[in-house]
Protein backbone atom coordinates (compact mmCIF):
# COMPACT_ATOMS: atom_id res chain seq x y z
CA UNK A 1 0.00 0.00 0.00
CA UNK A 2 0.71 3.32 -0.20
CA UNK A 3 3.78 4.84 2.21
CA UNK A 4 3.82 8.56 4.13
CA UNK A 5 6.54 9.16 6.37
CA UNK A 6 7.44 11.42 8.41
CA UNK A 7 10.93 12.79 10.15
CA UNK A 8 11.89 13.33 12.87
CA UNK A 9 9.76 10.41 14.74
CA UNK A 10 10.27 12.23 17.60
CA UNK A 11 12.50 15.65 18.69
CA UNK A 12 13.27 17.57 22.17
CA UNK A 13 13.64 20.74 21.59
CA UNK A 14 14.71 23.90 24.00
CA UNK A 15 11.87 26.49 24.84
CA UNK A 16 11.61 29.45 21.93
CA UNK A 17 13.57 26.84 19.29
CA UNK A 18 12.23 26.12 16.02
CA UNK A 19 11.10 22.58 14.80
CA UNK A 20 11.09 21.66 11.39
CA UNK A 21 8.43 18.20 10.57
CA UNK A 22 9.15 16.53 7.05
CA UNK A 23 5.87 14.58 5.74
CA UNK A 24 7.05 12.47 2.29
CA UNK A 25 4.89 10.57 0.57
CA UNK A 26 7.08 7.17 -1.03
CA UNK A 27 5.14 5.87 -3.66
CA UNK A 28 3.29 8.38 -5.37
CA UNK A 29 2.23 11.78 -6.00
CA UNK A 30 0.41 14.34 -3.16
CA UNK A 31 -0.91 17.50 -4.76
CA UNK A 32 -2.70 17.96 -1.33
CA UNK A 33 -1.23 17.15 2.56
CA UNK A 34 -2.64 17.34 5.88
CA UNK A 35 -1.32 18.36 9.19
CA UNK A 36 -3.38 17.49 12.48
CA UNK A 37 -1.72 17.06 15.78
CA UNK A 38 -3.20 15.25 18.70
CA UNK A 39 -2.96 15.27 22.42
CA UNK A 40 -2.85 12.77 25.12
CA UNK A 41 -5.91 10.61 25.26
CA UNK A 42 -7.71 13.00 22.67
CA UNK A 43 -8.90 12.83 18.91
CA UNK A 44 -6.27 14.28 16.10
CA UNK A 45 -7.60 17.52 15.17
CA UNK A 46 -6.90 19.12 11.75
CA UNK A 47 -4.45 21.98 12.12
CA UNK A 48 -4.12 22.40 8.07
CA UNK A 49 -4.23 21.77 4.46
CA UNK A 50 -1.62 22.31 2.21
CA UNK A 51 -1.64 22.48 -1.73
CA UNK A 52 1.77 21.90 -3.89
CA UNK A 53 2.97 25.11 -4.96
CA UNK A 54 -0.17 27.07 -2.90
CA UNK A 55 -0.37 28.57 0.60
CA UNK A 56 -2.02 26.51 3.31
CA UNK A 57 -5.29 26.75 4.22
CA UNK A 58 -5.05 27.03 8.12
CA UNK A 59 -8.10 26.01 10.33
CA UNK A 60 -9.94 28.37 12.86
CA UNK A 61 -7.57 28.87 15.89
CA UNK A 62 -4.64 27.50 14.23
CA UNK A 63 -1.93 30.46 14.39
CA UNK A 64 -0.36 30.18 10.56
CA UNK A 65 2.64 32.21 11.91
CA UNK A 66 3.62 29.75 14.53
CA UNK A 67 3.06 26.52 12.44
CA UNK A 68 4.50 27.43 9.13
CA UNK A 69 3.64 24.87 6.03
CA UNK A 70 5.20 24.57 2.88
CA UNK A 71 4.70 22.35 0.29
CA UNK A 72 7.37 22.45 -2.42
CA UNK A 73 6.72 19.55 -4.32
CA UNK A 74 4.34 16.59 -4.54
CA UNK A 75 6.06 14.37 -2.43
CA UNK A 76 7.36 16.67 0.12
CA UNK A 77 5.71 18.75 2.96
CA UNK A 78 7.47 20.52 5.73
CA UNK A 79 5.61 21.65 9.21
CA UNK A 80 7.85 24.31 11.24
CA UNK A 81 6.76 25.23 14.41
CA UNK A 82 8.22 28.57 14.95
CA UNK A 83 9.34 29.38 18.75
CA UNK A 84 7.87 26.41 20.28
CA UNK A 85 6.86 26.45 23.83
CA UNK A 86 6.00 23.64 26.26
CA UNK A 87 2.27 23.36 25.19
CA UNK A 88 3.15 22.81 21.03
CA UNK A 89 4.25 19.60 22.76
CA UNK A 90 2.22 17.40 20.84
CA UNK A 91 1.65 14.15 18.27
CA UNK A 92 1.93 15.68 15.03
CA UNK A 93 1.07 13.64 12.48
CA UNK A 94 0.71 14.16 8.54
CA UNK A 95 -1.52 12.63 5.94
CA UNK A 96 -1.40 12.80 2.02
CA UNK A 97 -3.66 12.34 -0.93
CA UNK A 98 -2.62 10.20 -3.92
CA UNK A 99 -3.88 12.50 -6.66
CA UNK A 100 -3.61 9.63 -8.80
CA UNK A 101 -6.46 7.67 -7.11
CA UNK A 102 -8.23 10.34 -6.08
CA UNK A 103 -9.79 11.56 -2.87
CA UNK A 104 -10.86 8.57 -2.17
CA UNK A 105 -6.83 7.83 -1.14
CA UNK A 106 -5.93 9.65 1.84
CA UNK A 107 -2.49 7.62 3.62
CA UNK A 108 -1.43 8.90 6.66
CA UNK A 109 2.20 9.33 8.08
CA UNK A 110 3.09 7.48 11.48
CA UNK A 111 3.54 10.80 13.55
CA UNK A 112 5.87 12.78 14.80
CA UNK A 113 6.27 13.40 19.03
CA UNK A 114 6.88 16.60 19.94
CA UNK A 115 8.33 17.47 23.54
CA UNK A 116 9.47 21.42 24.50
CA UNK A 117 10.94 21.66 27.38
CA UNK B 1 -17.51 19.48 14.21
CA UNK B 2 -17.58 15.65 13.90
CA UNK B 3 -20.66 14.24 12.03
CA UNK B 4 -20.53 10.94 13.81
CA UNK B 5 -21.51 9.61 17.03
CA UNK B 6 -19.40 6.22 18.46
CA UNK B 7 -19.61 4.63 21.82
CA UNK B 8 -16.15 5.48 23.59
CA UNK B 9 -15.16 2.13 24.67
CA UNK B 10 -16.04 -1.29 23.50
CA UNK B 11 -14.49 -4.73 24.84
CA UNK B 12 -14.59 -8.07 22.63
CA UNK B 13 -13.31 -11.62 23.13
CA UNK B 14 -9.98 -13.12 20.93
CA UNK B 15 -11.31 -14.76 18.00
CA UNK B 16 -14.99 -13.26 18.20
CA UNK B 17 -16.43 -10.69 15.83
CA UNK B 18 -16.47 -7.43 16.87
CA UNK B 19 -19.22 -4.82 15.96
CA UNK B 20 -18.81 -1.07 16.03
CA UNK B 21 -21.26 0.96 15.40
CA UNK B 22 -21.77 4.26 14.53
CA UNK B 23 -24.29 7.13 14.22
CA UNK B 24 -24.36 9.66 11.50
CA UNK B 25 -27.85 10.68 11.47
CA UNK B 26 -26.82 14.56 9.64
CA UNK B 27 -25.16 12.36 6.44
CA UNK B 28 -26.25 13.73 3.19
CA UNK B 29 -26.38 12.20 0.11
CA UNK B 30 -23.13 12.81 -1.11
CA UNK B 31 -21.23 11.75 1.90
CA UNK B 32 -18.97 8.75 2.46
CA UNK B 33 -18.43 6.77 5.52
CA UNK B 34 -15.13 5.98 6.04
CA UNK B 35 -13.32 3.94 9.03
CA UNK B 36 -10.11 4.45 10.44
CA UNK B 37 -7.94 2.84 13.33
CA UNK B 38 -5.33 4.07 15.39
CA UNK B 39 -3.42 1.87 17.02
CA UNK B 40 -1.47 3.06 20.07
CA UNK B 41 0.98 5.94 19.05
CA UNK B 42 0.85 5.43 15.52
CA UNK B 43 -0.53 7.04 12.84
CA UNK B 44 -4.49 6.45 11.60
CA UNK B 45 -4.76 3.43 9.13
CA UNK B 46 -7.21 3.03 6.41
CA UNK B 47 -10.02 0.32 7.49
CA UNK B 48 -12.75 0.85 4.61
CA UNK B 49 -15.24 3.21 3.34
CA UNK B 50 -18.59 2.99 1.69
CA UNK B 51 -21.63 5.11 0.38
CA UNK B 52 -24.97 3.19 0.35
CA UNK B 53 -23.97 -0.42 -0.32
CA UNK B 54 -22.33 -2.73 2.35
CA UNK B 55 -18.97 -3.13 1.50
CA UNK B 56 -15.89 -5.90 2.39
CA UNK B 57 -12.38 -6.21 2.05
CA UNK B 58 -9.68 -8.02 3.58
CA UNK B 59 -9.82 -6.04 6.70
CA UNK B 60 -13.58 -5.61 7.69
CA UNK B 61 -17.08 -5.44 6.59
CA UNK B 62 -19.14 -2.01 6.82
CA UNK B 63 -22.80 -2.48 7.37
CA UNK B 64 -24.63 0.83 6.42
CA UNK B 65 -28.53 1.25 7.20
CA UNK B 66 -31.12 1.55 4.27
CA UNK B 67 -31.34 5.05 5.59
CA UNK B 68 -27.43 5.67 5.71
CA UNK B 69 -27.76 6.99 9.51
CA UNK B 70 -26.23 4.48 10.59
CA UNK B 71 -23.35 1.98 10.22
CA UNK B 72 -21.47 -0.99 11.59
CA UNK B 73 -18.04 -1.76 11.21
CA UNK B 74 -17.15 -5.81 11.58
CA UNK B 75 -13.95 -7.38 12.13
CA UNK B 76 -14.90 -10.98 12.08
CA UNK B 77 -12.65 -12.24 14.29
CA UNK B 78 -10.49 -10.09 16.24
CA UNK B 79 -7.11 -10.61 17.24
CA UNK B 80 -5.17 -9.10 19.72
CA UNK B 81 -3.61 -6.72 17.33
CA UNK B 82 -6.89 -5.36 16.69
CA UNK B 83 -6.77 -3.20 20.11
CA UNK B 84 -6.63 0.00 18.59
CA UNK B 85 -9.50 3.31 18.30
CA UNK B 86 -10.99 2.99 15.25
CA UNK B 87 -12.79 6.31 13.51
CA UNK B 88 -15.96 6.66 11.71
CA UNK B 89 -15.91 9.56 9.68
CA UNK B 90 -18.41 11.07 7.04
CA UNK B 91 -16.88 12.90 4.33
CA UNK B 92 -18.13 13.80 0.79
CA UNK B 93 -15.51 12.86 -1.89
CA UNK B 94 -15.02 15.52 -3.69
CA UNK B 95 -12.05 17.19 -1.30
CA UNK B 96 -13.89 17.02 1.73
CA UNK B 97 -11.26 17.18 5.27
CA UNK B 98 -11.10 13.68 7.12
CA UNK B 99 -12.21 15.22 10.65
CA UNK B 100 -11.73 13.05 13.32
CA UNK B 101 -14.51 12.30 16.51
CA UNK B 102 -13.76 10.87 19.62
CA UNK B 103 -13.78 7.46 18.15
CA UNK B 104 -14.10 3.85 19.96
CA UNK B 105 -11.63 2.43 21.94
CA UNK B 106 -11.62 -1.49 21.44
CA UNK B 107 -10.29 -4.00 23.57
CA UNK B 108 -9.47 -7.08 22.34
CA UNK B 109 -9.09 -9.39 25.08
CA UNK B 110 -7.50 -13.44 25.31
Amino acid sequence: GAVVSQHPSRVICKSGTSVKIECRSLDFQATTMFWYRQFPKQSLMLMATSNEGSKATYEQGVEKDKFLINHASLTLSTLTVTSAHPEDSSFYICSARDMVRGYESQYFGPGTRLLVL
Amino acid sequence: DAKTTQPPSMDCAEGRAANLPCNHSTISGNEYVYWYRQIHSQGPQYIIHGLKNNETNEMASLIITEDRKSSTLILPHATLRDTAVYYCIVRDNQGGKLIFGQGTELSVKP
